[in-house]
């Protein structure tokens, strides 16, 4: 079955930039959505098919998806962006969602 | 604002069921394809179900699929997920989520989410 994997955890300083990477077999060839969830909170849209931006979503946040990796960058980082951020694509050959670990992001 | 409200959780011992509800508000509910995710706690997302905004497209993740149904009522604006057979490991925050008609596999609104405890 399709898998996505992502790094545990990512750390950046605050005005920097940070990435977050989602792997998976043949990826570019998928749409990928991207949420950002805080603590005790339901996750939040923040990229649509692979670098769209939903309305309310800051110009910082972009993404980008090529051959086996999708990436997640976040510009400008600030301390309120410290967060859970996921990876979703649709598996069609399962016809299934599928969410990848999870990144842990870490303002310094 | 669009809003979307789950209920019906709670604790229920190994073997039993659970109903869930999620009551949608501010937009054209029967629109719209929905999905159940849910989150075991301090873990990451997994997606339930999936059903298309008239209901005849229904998908379920490997781990749900035979103990868990999902419906929807577009004349009440609501979708529930039933569980049957729950197991410890169904522990979990459960979110309705909508798909959004812009990407038709993103999901561009979540509910608040009900925790279901599973445990004797």
């Amino acid at each position: 079955s399709y898998v996505l994997t992502q790094p545990p955890s990512v750390s950046v300083a605050p005005g920097q930039t940070a990435t977050i990477s989602c792997g998976g077999n043949n990826i570019g060839s998928k749409k990928v959505h991207w949420y950002q969830q805080k603590p005790g909170q339901a996750p939040v849209l923040v990229v649509y098919d692979d670098s769209g931006r939903p309305s309310g979503i800051p110009e910082r946040f972009s993404g980008s998806n090529s051959g086996n990796a999708a990436t997640l960058t976040i510009s400008r980082v600030e301390a309120g962006d410290e967060a859970d951020y996921y990876c979703q694509v649709w598996d069609s050959s399962s016809d299934h969602v599928l969410f990848g670990g999870g990144t842990k992001l870490t303002v310094l | 604002q669009v809003q979307l409200v789950e209920s019906g959780g709670g604790m229920v011992k190994p073997g039993g069921s659970l109903r869930l509800s999620c009551a949608a508000s501010r937009f054209t509910f029967s629109d719209y394809y929905m999905s159940w995710v849910r989150q075991a706690p301090g873990k990451g997302l997994e997606w339930l179900s999936y059903i298309s905004s008239g209901g005849s497209t229904i998908y379920y993740a490997d781990s749900v699929e035979g103990r868990f149904s999902i419906s929807r009522d577009n004349s009440k604006n609501s979708l529930y997920l039933q569980m049957n057979s729950l197991r410890a490991e169904d522990t979990a925050v459960y979110y309705c989520a909508r798909v959004a008609l812009v990407s038709q596999d993103a999901f561009d609104v979540w509910g608040q989410g009900t925790m279901v405890t599973v445990s004797s």
